[in-house]
């Protein structure tokens, strides 16, 4: 099992491109998430998604979509990039009989 | 509203010794409490799961206590070694809610 999988590892956008982050996991997880870290603070969920087709909002949505047509996909587009989206984003999936989420290596966002 | 705050923010000891992390929460209602190691530049990975009924936990050299009277945490760390020098999670599941709360982290380093 590749586990979760994020790509790309680095971004450098300029204000206002969009781009999306793309998010995979081979473990079959109906629930799935986003997260930003920024320093000094803790993981923020911007979305999440508890199966196909399903995908609600977390503590941070705006400036942010997803969409879940795939158990094994979840990508997270950015629809305007602002300053304030520079941020390392973590994708994660849950396994549900543990309760446990697996992360991925994470993606690297500057905004200029 | 929830909110999980943990202590110290950093801390730095030398290798072979004991370290205690501490977290406290203000969750509810409560489901379970996870600490998560994050390596630096790469995802969160967990190292315990506690749920209400359980008091302590260990995971090789991490034990993990829980008191749910008083709603805290900590993550004992013994005979630390060069590879703890991470940042460590605290975080909390809350029941009925996908959204988890988590803590800012303790960033532990460890010198030789």
């Amino acid at each position: 099992n590749a586990g979760v999988t994020q790509t790309p590892k680095f971004q450098v956008l300029k204000t206002g491109q969009s781009m999306t982050l793309q998010c995979a996991q081979d473990m079959n997880h109906e629930y799935m998430s986003w997260y930003r870290q920024d320093p000094g603070m803790g993981l923020r969920l911007i979305h999440y998604s508890v199966g196909a087709g399903i995908t609600d909002q977390g503590e941070v949505p705006n400036g942010y979509n997803v969409s879940r047509s795939t158990t094994e996909d979840f990508p997270l587009r950015l629809l305007s990039a602002a300053p304030s989206q520079t941020s390392v984003y973590f994708c994660a999936s849950r396994d549900d009989s543990t309760d446990t989420q697996y992360f991925g290596p994470g993606t690297r966002l500057t905004v200029l | 509203k929830n909110q999980v705050e943990q202590s110290p923010q950093s801390l730095i000891i030398l290798e072979g010794k004991n370290c205690t992390l501490q977290c406290n929460y203000t969750v509810s209602p409560f489901s379970n409490l996870r600490w998560y190691k994050q390596d630096t530049g790469r995802g969160p990975v967990s190292l315990t799961i506690m749920t209400f009924s359980e008091n302590t936990k260990s995971n090789g050299r991490y034990t993990a206590t829980l008191d749910a009277d008083t709603k805290q945490s900590s993550l004992h760390i013994t005979a630390s070694q060069l590879s703890d020098s991470a940042s460590y999670i605290c975080v909390v599941a809350s029941g009925g809610s996908y959204i988890p709360t988590f803590g800012r982290g303790t960033s532990l380093i460890v010198h030789p």
